[in-house]
């Protein structure tokens, strides 16, 4: 199984700041990688897939980037409807996909 | 408008079983894989079972022989059959649409197994 390792598993940050999340996987996924955001008693909601591409109708403050087993989460000025939990996906192995533990990114 | 919607939670005793059912509208089912991913209270993310178009299935080791997916194309439903229930089974289950690289793009809001006696 690919494991998905998130760093860190929890952060907190001011409204205006940008903030970075890590995905590391446990072997090589080219750039098969999403990236979900999720608040309290909702659904996951898709941002981006194939590591860096915006799903339709996701501002573009999100950006994502790498390749292999490396991957990373950008917000580039964090707003207070961002305050949520992120997940990354691995789907290099789909349909037997793996999900990174979580980021919960706080207010400060 | 692309619609998930889950349905068929519910409290079940450990042993037993329950039947999980996912209503599609605003777009062609039948045309793609489906998944259940679940996820426990305060936890994260678990891939539970996935759908081919064809009607192939595959699980993890959690739930293997335990978990039945299964599809309705002709009335836009998707289903999870599970048995044996454990108290480790409690958790919200979505299901969730893949696009045509696997990547999920759409969920739906979720339904809650509690497994207790």
């Amino acid at each position: 199984d690919i494991q998905m390792t998130q760093s860190p598993s929890s952060l907190s940050a001011s409204v205006g700041d940008r903030v970075t999340i890590t995905c590391r996987a446990s072997q090589g996924i080219s750039n098969y990688l999403a990236w979900f955001q999720q608040k309290p008693g909702k659904a996951p909601k898709s941002l981006i897939y194939a590591a860096s591409s915006l799903q339709s109708g996701v501002p573009s403050k999100f950006s994502g980037s790498g390749s292999g087993t490396d991957f990373t989460l950008t917000i580039s000025s964090l707003q207070p409807e961002d305050f949520a939990t992120y997940y990354c996906q691995q789907y290099n192995s789909y349909p037997f996909v793996t999900f990174g533990q979580g980021t919960k990114v706080e207010i400060k | 408008e692309v619609q998930l919607v889950e349905s068929g939670g519910g409290l079940v005793q450990p042993g037993g079983s329950l039947r999980l059912s996912c209503a599609a509208s605003g777009f062609t089912f039948s045309s793609y894989d489906m998944h259940w991913v679940r996820q426990a209270t305060g936890k994260g993310l678990e891939w539970v079972s996935a759908i081919g178009t064809a009607g192939d299935t595959y699980y993890p080791g959690s739930v293997k022989g335990r978990f039945t997916i299964s599809r309705e194309n002709a009335k836009n439903s998707l289903y999870l059959q599970m048995n044996s229930l454990r108290a480790g089974d409690t958790a919200v289950y979505y299901c969730a649409r893949p696009n045509t690289i696997g990547a999920f793009d759409i969920w739906g809001q979720g339904t809650m197994v509690t497994v207790s006696s």
